[in-house]
């Protein structure tokens, strides 16, 4: 089993919609979990962080952490085309930045 | 406040070549990591350094080395260039004393070895 798994999608949703992305991990030590977003060609930008069991918003965003099911998800409200890119989860086992690990990525487009 | 910066952005070498790439970190940041990103696949852990010292590396082998210098930017090199090597380079710095151990990268090197 891989450290951390992701759909590798892509995952299509129409403009407006919700985007559901999900991984899951299998160290049940992981304290740190993260969210990035890469566009083709370019280097991964941070989205948003949890750590605490349950939901947490920023702006359309939403993280969702379930640490007894080891279950990170992201959502996306309100779906544009420019979130059409590779979200990548990556889980840090450690809590002291020294075994960060990321998933493969998924792939989402949102079609106009 | 400037953000990781990574030079070059390009760089173009021939097998058996030595290539060096650079980071420099966010302005306080002590941590820089090292990822390979080979195209279409996921980003896969290189190096790690820390106030001046190697503290953790990936499954690669010891051609991939490099260091960090007392102003935290950091260099990596790698020797002997195979055409596997052709990747995306990038580079991550964290805070010593980052409430959320959140990564931060720059914009890359794109390698490419002919």
């Amino acid at each position: 089993q891989k450290e951390v798994e992701q759909n590798s999608g892509p995952l299509s949703v129409p403009e407006g919609a919700i985007a559901s992305l999900n991984c899951t991990y299998s160290d049940r030590v992981s304290q740190s979990f993260f969210w990035y977003r890469q566009y083709s060609g370019k280097s991964p930008e941070l989205i948003m962080s949890i750590y605490s069991n349950g939901d947490k918003e920023d702006g359309r965003f939403t993280a969702q952490l379930n640490k007894a099911s080891q279950y990170v998800s992201l959502l996306i409200r309100d779906s544009q085309p420019s979130d059409s890119a590779t979200y990548l989860c990556a889980v840090d086992r450690d809590n002291y930045g020294q075994n960060f690990v990321f998933g493969p990525g998924t792939r989402l487009s949102v079609l106009p | 406040e400037a953000g990781v910066t990574q030079s070059p952005t390009h760089l173009i070498k021939t097998r058996g070549q030595q290539a060096t790439l650079r980071c420099s970190p966010i302005s306080g940041h002590t941590s820089v990591y090292w990822y390979q990103q080979a195209l279409g696949l996921g980003l896969q852990f290189l190096l790690w350094y820390d106030e001046g010292e190697e503290r953790n590396r990936g499954n690669f082998p010891p051609r991939f080395s490099g260091r960090q210098f007392p102003n935290y930017s950091s260099e990596l090199n790698v020797n002997a260039l195979e055409l596997e090597d052709s990747a995306l380079y990038l580079c991550a710095s964290r805070g010593a004393f980052s409430p959320d151990n959140e990564q931060f990268f720059g914009p890359g090197t794109r390698l490419t070895v002919l």
